[in-house]
């Protein structure tokens, strides 16, 4: 069945160094959804990528949808204790169907 | 504010017994979705809802069953539970398909 993907797992970075979530899909899909939830909370919605080979910025983050569309990553500069979280990957089918990544949970070390 | 709401915040319950969930989408949203949470997990698809008609199932069990009212609220039933179905409940809501989601803040089910 359908499935999506997330390296790392986890991740522990000192503040200041770069982070980067990887997300993998088993078949090709129309968009890819990023989301982020902060310890205790909700997720939120942060950017969602439609074409092939699409890059978007938001300041730090750099988030970059593959030329097959089967896989998507997430990058962030010069990290923040304000970027801890967990990072979900969210790729949506052809047949209507939005499937979350396993997620990546950051911890920054101040 | 995600203008998502679920009842209640927080519930604790015995095994065995059977607990409802609440949820109101965004104003014109269609589409409502069912996750659980456990502790240290990721987001398990449950359930999906669309102008009251279920559109999709994911790994809900036979003992949860869900619906979605006229006024396009849902409630989530939870039924015989067990220890293992303590975890955060969560209720998103789309425009129409698979779009953006929108999160409420959850529902921590605690079973004792």
């Amino acid at each position: 069945g359908q499935q999506v993907m997330q390296i790392p797992q986890y991740q522990h970075v000192q503040e200041g160094e770069d982070f980067t979530t990887y997300c993998n899909s088993s078949t090709t899909l129309s968009n890819i959804q990023w989301y982020k939830q902060r310890p205790g909370g909700h997720p939120v919605f942060l950017i969602q990528l439609v074409k092939s080979g699409e890059v978007k910025k938001q300041k730090r983050l750099t988030f970059q949808f593959g030329e097959a569309k089967k896989n998507s990553s997430l990058h962030i500069t010069a990290t923040q204790t304000t970027d801890v979280g967990t990072y979900f990957c969210a790729g949506e089918t052809g047949a209507n169907n939005l499937f979350f990544g396993t997620g990546t949970r950051l911890t920054v070390i101040p | 504010d995600s203008g998502v709401t679920q009842t209640p915040k927080h519930l604790i319950t015995a095994t065995g017994q059977r607990v409802t969930l609440r949820c109101s989408p965004r104003s014109g949203d269609l589409s409502v979705y069912w996750y659980q949470q456990s502790l240290d997990q990721g987001l398990q698809f449950l359930i999906q809802y669309y102008n009251g008609e279920e559109r999709a199932k994911g790994n809900i069990l036979e003992r949860f069953s869900a619906q979605q009212f006229p006024d396009l609220h849902s409630e989530l039933n939870l039924s015989s539970l067990e220890l293992g179905d303590s975890a955060l409940y969560f209720c998103a809501s789309s425009r129409r398909g698979p779009d953006t989601q929108y999160f409420g803040p959850g529902t921590r089910l605690t079973v004792l």
